[in-house]
Formats: structure tokens, sequence, C-alpha cells
């Protein structure tokens, strides 16, 4: 059973426009979420992160939000650019160990 | 970035024959992961390390096993090899929350 799920396995936008990845997830205790962006053949790097007790969270073009009652984050990347063409993965800590989605592979076309 | 490397990068095996991934680390971090990567079920644990000898099992630890006899060293064996455990293999380290990975290790069982 998939405790953090992401729908859509891949995402194709215009550069300069908004790119926006979504995850969600079964457990209210869940209290801490990370999203981590991976280029081919190289391990995963961490982007941004947010605590339970906020609702956004901001890093340059990086946003995360978080909808506790929905159980729902999101990514929202803002102007994207071609270098932002990879896979991401959300994931939640639980227990000191991350669970993570399957991941989206966002592709940023010039 | 926390300095990870990991040993060998690409290795192809022959089903039954016993396999060592390494993972060594120079920032001294407690905790360390081993994870494997595969289309569809984005990062799954197969066995982290909260100290100097001290393991557990994740998710997906059938057919592995771990060892940490120095803070600095995690190393991952497949008992005998299947084709099932053809993967992409990466290592991790942690200080707080954020988790850092190696650059991975593509193994290949025929």
């Amino acid at each position: 059973d998939q405790q953090v799920k992401q729908n859509s396995p891949s995402l194709s936008v215009q550069e300069g426009r908004i790119s926006i990845l979504n995850c969600d997830y079964t457990n209210s205790m869940f209290d801490y979420f990370l999203w981590y962006k991976k280029y081919p053949a190289e391990g995963p790097t961490f982007l941004i992160s947010i605590s339970s007790i906020k609702d956004k969270n901001e890093d340059g073009r990086f946003t995360v939000f978080l909808n506790k009652s929905a159980k729902h984050l999101s990514l929202h990347i803002v102007p994207s650019q071609p270098g932002d063409s990879a896979v991401y993965f959300c994931a939640v800590m639980a227990r000191g160990k991350l669970i993570f989605g399957q991941g989206t592979e966002l592709s940023v076309k010039p | 970035d926390a300095g990870i490397t990991q040993s060998p990068r690409h290795k192809v095996t022959e089903t039954g024959t016993p396999v060592t991934l390494r993972c060594h680390q120079t920032e001294n971090h407690r905790y360390m992961y081993w994870y494997r990567q595969d289309p569809g079920h984005g990062l799954r644990l197969i066995h982290y390390s909260y100290g100097v000898k001290d393991t557990d099992k994740g998710e997906v630890s059938d057919g592995y096993s771990v060892s940490r006899s120095k803070t600095e060293d995690f190393l991952l064996t497949l008992e005998s090899a299947t084709s099932s455990q053809t993967s992409v293999y990466f290592c991790a380290t942690s200080g707080a929350h954020e988790q850092y990975f190696g650059p991975g290790t593509r193994l290949t069982v025929t």
C-alpha cells in the first residue's frame, strides 16, 4: 500500500511558465515533508522541505505548499527553466526514515 | 553536499553469486541508508544504520544484509544475487531531517 503517491509520472511545461508537481500522502501523522530532484546517472539532491506547522515554504523559484486537511503537497517552480528538467520525488519523514513517492519526470521545453 | 562515494559504480554479475556494494562518507553522519530505485517504485529503503554496528531492516530487506564496522563505511551484501535485484542502488546519510545521496551503483544480475 503506497503511503506517498505521485500520480503524474510525467509533466511537460514551456520555459518561463509555472511547473506544479503534486504529491498525496495517507497518514495525517506525518509531520515533515521534502522534495528531491534527480538528474540521470546522479543521486537525488535535496531541494526544499516543509514542516507540518507551516503551509508554505519558499526558496527562490521553488515553493512548497502543504494542505494538511487534504493530505496534499505540491511543488511550484516559477519560472521554469530547461535546467529544471529532471525527476522530482516527494518524501515524508516517518520515524526517522524517509518514504518516497514514485517520482514525476519534468520536462521544460525551450 | 555530504561527501558520499559508492563503489563500484557499475557491476554485472551472475545469478547466485554474492555481491558487496560499498558506501563511504566523510561527513561523520550517524545515520546511513541503502535504497534501491526501480521504475514505478521511486526509492525504497533496504536497510539503515543508526550507528556503528547498529542496523535495522527497511521496506525491502529480503535477500540483503548490511554491516557497519566504522562510522564512515556502510556495506550492502546480496548474499546470492537474483535477477529481481537488478536495480540502481543509492546510499544516503543524514545529520538531521535531510538525507544526502551518493551517485549510485547500477547492478545488473544476469
